[in-house]
C-alpha cells in the first residue's frame, strides 16, 4: 500500500510571496487532514477535508491559508502571503472513514519564510 | 489549546530498561487515544492505540495505559532500544474524528 505522498520536500520563499503544497493520501482514505507542525510543538490541525467537504477548518487563519479538496482525493493547501511565522512543517495526513482508526502521515513539507 | 498534554520534553533511559512516557488530557470527549513515534525528516508513524473502554492495550514491546478517572495515558516500552530513539505523540480523537495531538517527549536510549 503506497503511503501518504507529499510534495515539496523543501520550500525557502520570502515573507509576503505565496506558497503551495500538494497531498495525495491513501487511496480509498476519505478523510485527509493538514497539519501544521512548529518546532518544538506537536502537530497542530488546520483543516480537516471528508470526501470533498470541509469537516473542521476552525484552525485555519483564513486571512491567509486556503485548501481545497476538489474531486475528493488531491488536496492543496495555499498560503498567500506568507509570513515569518508560518515557518513549519506541513504535515498531511489520512485515514479510512470512520472514528478509532489512526491517521497515516506523509513526510511532510518543510517551509521556511525570510 | 491544551487538551492534551505532554509534560516531559525528554527522557533518556539505557538499553534493556523501561521507557515510561507520560500524557494527560482534559477533554473527557476523547474516546480513542494512539502513540506517534517520530524520526527526523520523517512523518509521524502511528504506533499503538487504546479505545477509552480498555485500560491496556499490548503490542509486542509496546504498552498502552488509560486511566479515564486520572485523564492520564502511557506508553510503556520494555524492553527499551536504541532504535526507539525518537520524538513520541500521544495524539487523542473526539468522535467527530478530530484528533488532536501533545508537544511531544523525546526519547533517547543509550546503547
Amino acid at each position: 500500500e503506497a503511503g501518504v505522498a507529499q510534495s515539496p520536500r523543501y520550500k525557502i520563499i520570502e515573507k509576503r510571496q505565496s506558497v503551495a503544497f500538494w497531498c495525495n493520501p491513501i487511496s480509498g482514505h476519505a478523510t485527509l487532514y493538514w497539519y501544521q507542525q512548529i518546532l518544538g510543538q506537536g502537530p497542530k490541525l488546520l483543516i480537516q477535508f471528508q470526501n470533498n467537504g470541509v469537516v473542521d477548518d476552525s484552525q485555519l487563519p483564513k486571512d491567509r491559508f486556503s485548501a481545497e479538496r476538489l474531486k475528493g482525493v488531491d488536496s492543496t493547501l495555499k498560503i498567500q502571503p506568507a509570513k515569518l511565522e508560518d515557518s513549519a512543517v506541513y504535515l498531511c495526513a489520512s485515514r479510512l472513514q470512520g472514528a478509532n482508526s489512526p491517521l497515516h502521515f506523509g513526510n511532510g513539507t518543510r517551509l521556511t519564510v525570510t | 489549546d491544551q487538551q492534551v498534554k505532554q509534560n516531559s520534553p525528554s527522557l533518556s533511559v539505557q538499553e534493556g530498561r523501561i521507557s515510561i512516557l507520560n500524557c494527560d488530557y482534559t477533554n473527557s470527549m476523547f474516546d480513542y487515544f494512539l502513540w506517534y513515534k517520530k524520526y527526523p525528516a520523517e512523518g509521524p508513524t502511528f504506533l499503538i492505540s487504546i479505545s477509552s473502554i480498555k485500560d491496556k492495550n499490548e503490542d509486542g514491546r509496546f504498552t498502552v495505559f488509560l486511566n479515564k478517572s486520572a485523564k492520564h495515558l502511557s506508553l510503556h516500552i520494555v524492553p527499551s532500544q536504541p532504535g526507539d530513539s525518537a520524538v513520541y505523540f500521544c495524539a487523542a480523537n473526539t468522535n467527530n474524528n478530530d484528533m488532536r495531538f501533545g508537544a511531544g517527549t523525546r526519547l533517547t536510549v543509550k546503547p
